[in-house]
C-alpha cells in the first residue's frame, strides 16, 4: 500500500534497553522527519533527512540516533532507553509535485507509542 | 527557541460556533503556513494552507486569516460540528530547508 507506515504501533522496553521504531515511505519523498509528541509540549523535531546518507539533529536529539541508508526508510533507534523517552513518535516525509510551488505538506505515519518502564 | 506560538491552548465551543485559533511566528524565513489537524491516536493530517502573499484562504468550512506585517494568522472554523474536535497545530515551513516548526497545539471541543 502507498503511504508511510510506522512500525510498532505501541511497544513496552525497560530502561537502559536499545529500541528501534521503523518508518517506511512508497513515496520516494526526499525529506523525511521524526518528531516527539508530549502533552504541553506539541510536536518536536528529533532527527531530520533531506536525502539517503543525510540527517540532522532537530530541536531534541540527544539519546537517539538515525540512519537512512535508502531512501524510503529512516529507522529510528533509541541507545539506552529512559523514562523521559516515553512519548509518542511521529515520522513524516514530504515531497513536491514537480517543483517547490507544489509541495504538498508533510504526511505523517500514525505513530508509535512507545512506553519505557 | 519557540518561533511558532499558538493560542489558546485549549477550546470549547458549542456546535455551530466559530473558533478562532490564533498564532503568531518570529521568522520572516518562512514561506508557507499550513494548519494540521489531529484526532486520537492518529497522525496530523494537512488541513489547509496558505503563503504570505495571500491574506485569506477558505476550503470548505475552515478560513486562515494572514497578516503579514503582524506576523500573525488564524484559523476560523465556520459552523463547527462536534466531528471537529481535534487537536490543530499551526505551523510555518522554512523555505531553505523545507522543516516546518509547529505551534504546541490547540484542544478544540465542540459540544453537540
Amino acid at each position: 500500500d502507498a503511504g508511510i507506515t510506522q512500525s510498532p504501533r505501541y511497544k513496552i522496553t525497560e530502561t537502559g534497553r536499545q529500541v528501534t521504531l521503523m518508518c517506511h515511505q512508497t513515496w520516494s519523498h526526499s525529506y523525511m522527519f521524526w518528531y516527539r509528541q508530549d502533552l504541553g509540549h506539541g510536536l518536536r523535531l528529533i532527527y531530520y533527512s533531506a536525502a539517503a546518507d543525510i540527517t540532522d539533529k532537530g530541536e531534541v536529539p540527544d539519546g537517539y540516533v538515525v540512519s537512512r541508508s535508502k531512501t524510503e526508510n529512516f529507522p529510528l533507534t533509541l541507545e539506552s532507553a529512559t523514562r523521559s523517552q516515553t512519548s509518542v513518535y511521529f515520522c513524516a516525509s514530504s515531497g513536491y509535485f514537480g517543483d517547490k510551488d507544489r509541495w504538498y505538506g508533510y504526511t505523517f505515519g500514525s505513530g508509535t507509542r512507545l512506553t519505557v518502564v | 527557541q519557540q518561533q511558532v506560538k499558538q493560542s489558546p491552548q485549549s477550546l470549547i465551543v458549542q456546535k455551530g460556533g466559530i473558533p478562532i485559533i490564533n498564532c503568531a511566528y518570529e521568522n520572516t524565513a518562512f514561506d508557507y503556513f499550513p494548519w494540521y489537524q489531529q484526532f486520537p491516536g492518529k497522525g496530523p493530517a494537512l488541513l489547509i494552507a496558505i503563503r504570505p502573499d495571500v491574506s485569506e484562504k477558505k476550503e470548505g468550512r475552515f478560513t486562515i486569516s494572514f497578516n503579514k506585517s503582524a506576523k500573525q494568522f488564524s484559523l476560523h472554523i465556520m459552523d463547527s460540528q462536534p466531528g471537529d474536535s481535534a487537536t490543530y497545530f499551526c505551523a510555518a515551513r522554512r523555505y531553505r530547508d523545507d522543516k516546518i516548526i509547529f505551534g504546541k497545539g490547540t484542544r478544540l471541543h465542540i459540544l453537540p
